[in-house]
């Protein structure tokens, strides 16, 4: 079956300007996380969507950073006024995740999307 | 705060030789891992979680919570376990993983 997708793969911008970035789950997937990867760094949580429940958005680094998903459908990460520091892989990964699960569901994680922000 | 160190960022080895890539963990609960490992030009995918108890690939992780590691063990490493190798702590409600610096393992001919 169809993993999880993202668009697009690779993403250059100019500072100051805003860029959005997709995520299409595995479909059932009840939950969605997003994480930022900057060069030689480990995975960096931003943002976890479940069900209907009010998204975690612990992780988002600053107030220029936000994320809408529908449903438990796609997602988008909306990155407003980029700056040169925004620059990363930004990863978007899915878990069969039932309300109230004690333990954490293996997170299928899509293949990127690469930003550059000139 | 939940934390994940692995102290090699990369790790050289023969092929043959066994493999030990190190995980330290630092958390206030009961701690969840996993390893996650992204082959070239593949997404990361699980390898292993520790309540598993399962060997994959010739690959296991021990949790220590004396010591609070999850290492990596392969006895004999092969050209195709070459990859980048992150280890991965989840919080108590499994909402969210904390992910080390990763190791990138190279497995020499």
């Amino acid at each position: 079956g169809a993993g999880v997708s993202q668009s697009p793969s690779n993403k250059v911008t100019e500072k100051g300007k805003d860029v959005e970035l997709r995520c299409d789950p595995i479909s059932g997937h009840t939950a969605l996380y997003w994480y930022r990867q900057r060069l030689g760094q480990g995975l960096e949580f931003l943002i976890y969507f479940q069900g209907n429940s009010a998204p975690d958005k612990s992780g988002l680094p600053s107030d220029r950073f936000s994320a809408e998903r529908t449903g438990e459908s796609v997602s988008t990460l909306t990155i407003q006024r980029t700056q040169q520091e925004d620059s990363a892989v930004y990863l978007c990964a899915s878990s069969f995740l039932p309300s109230g699960a004690p333990i954490q569901e293996t997170q299928y994680f899509g293949p990127g999307t690469r930003l550059l922000v000139l | 705060a939940q934390r994940v160190t692995q102290p090699e960022k990369l790790l050289s080895v023969f092929k043959g030789a066994p493999v030990e890539l190190k995980c330290n963990y630092s958390y206030s609960g009961s701690p969840e891992l996993f390893w996650y490992v992204q082959y070239s030009r593949q997404r990361l995918q699980l390898l292993l979680r520790h309540i598993s108890r399962e060997s994959i690939k010739g690959f296991t992780a021990d949790l220590n919570k004396g010591e609070t590691s999850f290492h990596l063990k392969k006895p004999f490493a092969q050209e195709e376990d070459s990859a980048m190798y992150y280890c991965a702590l989840s919080n108590n409600a499994g909402n969210m993983l904390t992910f080390g610096g990763g190791t990138r393992l190279m497995v020499k001919p």
